[in-house]
């Protein structure tokens, strides 16, 4: 198993709806989570970080993190085709700081 | 401040030359970070530095690879001799340390090896 796995997607979704995306990680990388978003040929840019397990929102983004199933999600609410790009699901061991990239979902909002 | 700057942007090289690229991280972060990205393996560690010292280096591919960090504000990573499979986004990032924090990357180098 992969330390981190995303589907690929693309996800495509209208615009106003919600955007869902998932990601399950392996013993390996159990610590914290990051979800980062990447622009086509742009660099990755983090928009949400979560450490502990339950919920956090921050403006249209919730993320959501279940420890005992291993999974971590995104949620992208009222979303815009400014939201278009692939978000990566990152996760961190818990000694030191070494972070681990899930492939990314491509996510297409369609006006 | 500047942000993590990189350079070049693009490079072209022909297989068998050498290859350095170069990262100013951004000042007062500690930890600074290799990454590559291609579309097979996406973003893989290649190797990290903590106060300018290598802590891991197990993502480096081989021995072709090698990365260095002289100060604080500059580190390079080199492959000589450069290989088509090498091809890929090399992106550098830094951070204020301990896990768990944000990672600030480089707009990345394009490298193509024909």
């Amino acid at each position: 198993q992969k330390e981190v796995e995303q589907n690929s997607g693309p996800l495509s979704v209208p615009e106003g709806a919600i955007a869902s995306l998932n990601c399950t990680y392996s013993d390996r990388v159990s610590q914290s989570f990051f979800w980062y978003r990447q622009y086509s040929g742009k660099s990755p840019e983090l928009i949400m970080s979560i450490y502990s397990n339950g919920d956090k929102e921050d403006g249209r983004f919730t993320a959501q993190l279940n420890k005992a199933s291993q999974y971590v999600s995104l949620l992208i609410r009222d979303s815009q085709p400014s939201d278009s790009a692939t978000y990566l699901c990152a996760g961190n061991k818990a000694a030191g700081n070494k972070l681990t990239f899930g492939g990314g979902t491509r996510v297409l909002v369609k006006p | 401040d500047a942000g993590v700057i990189q350079s070049p942007r693009h490079e072209v090289t022909e297989m068998g030359q050498e290859v350095t690229l170069r990262c100013k991280p951004i000042s007062g972060h500690d930890y600074l970070f290799w990454y590559r990205q291609t579309m097979m393996r996406g973003l893989e560690l290649l190797i990290y530095f903590n106060n300018n010292v290598p802590i891991d280096d197990s993502g480096m591919p081989e021995d072709r690879f090698s990365a260095k960090m002289p100060n604080a504000s500059f580190s390079t990573l080199k492959i000589q001799p450069s290989e088509p499979r090498d091809s890929a986004v090399y992106f550098c990032a830094s951070t204020t340390g301990g896990f768990g924090e944000k990672l600030f990357f480089g707009s990345g180098t394009q490298l193509s090896v024909l």
